[in-house]
């Protein structure tokens, strides 16, 4: 079965220090990735999507940026983290446009 | 891109009471998702709907695709179903994801 691993689970890091989240997909090939932000009691927002390795789609200007290294990889970072990118950060997966998306168990960032 | 638009905003509940959560939807489509979102902010997929009717224990779920709304129903209410209900919606042409309502935050009282 497939399997989505976020890391890490919460993260606090100061304004100016760069990141790195990490999402991994097991148990399918080829999937389409999201990176998805949630501000506190709001709904999410589509960051990136990835459709295969080294193909990223940015859905909104952002202190931010995403990679697809490997099929089963998707990384959001950042150079450096401003205060406004607090926020609970979640990936999501399917496997092709007419399925059903899957999210991983989300890290929650905190910037001081 | 499409508007997904969830009413009510909040709704508190009685232990065992029943409840019809809306998300109304601005164009075709080919998918539409209903989350449920736990208090430590896990996304539990609770129905792949893009028409039709589902039905999963104390919940179900209908689309009416030719009117661009579905309904999530929950019956005999448990305080295990508070959290925020999340639609999803994607559109038969444009943008390869998902447009996120704003959710209905439900608190289910004993």
């Amino acid at each position: 079965s497939q399997t989505i691993h976020q890391w890490p689970a919460t993260l606090v890091q100061p304004v100016g220090s760069p990141l790195s989240l990490e999402c991994t997909v097991e148990g399918t090939s080829n999937p389409n990735l999201y990176w998805y932000r949630q501000a506190a009691g709001r709904g999410l927002q589509l960051l990136f999507y990835s459709v295969g390795i080294g193909q990223i789609s940015s859905e909104v200007p952002q202190n931010l940026s995403a990679s697809r290294p490997q099929d089963r990889q998707f990384i959001l970072s950042s150079k450096k983290l401003l205060l406004s990118d607090s926020g609970f950060y979640l990936c999501a997966w399917r496997s092709d446009s007419n399925q059903p998306q899957h999210f991983g168990d989300g890290t929650r960032l905190s910037i001081l | 891109g499409i508007q997904v638009e969830q009413s009510p905003p909040d709704l508190i509940l009685q232990e065992g009471a029943n409840s019809t959560l809306r998300c109304n939807f601005s164009d075709s489509v080919n998918n539409l998702q209903w989350f449920h979102q736990n208090p430590w902010g896990q996304l539990i997929n609770l129905f792949y709907i893009p028409s039709g009717t589902k039905q999963n224990g104390r919940l179900s779920a209908t689309t009416v695709a030719t009117e661009r709304y579905s309904l999530l129903y929950i019956s005999s209410s448990q305080t295990t179903d508070s959290g925020v209900y999340f639609c999803a919606a994607k559109t038969l042409t444009g943008a390869n994801n998902l447009f996120f309502g704003t959710g209905t935050r439900l608190t289910v009282i004993p």
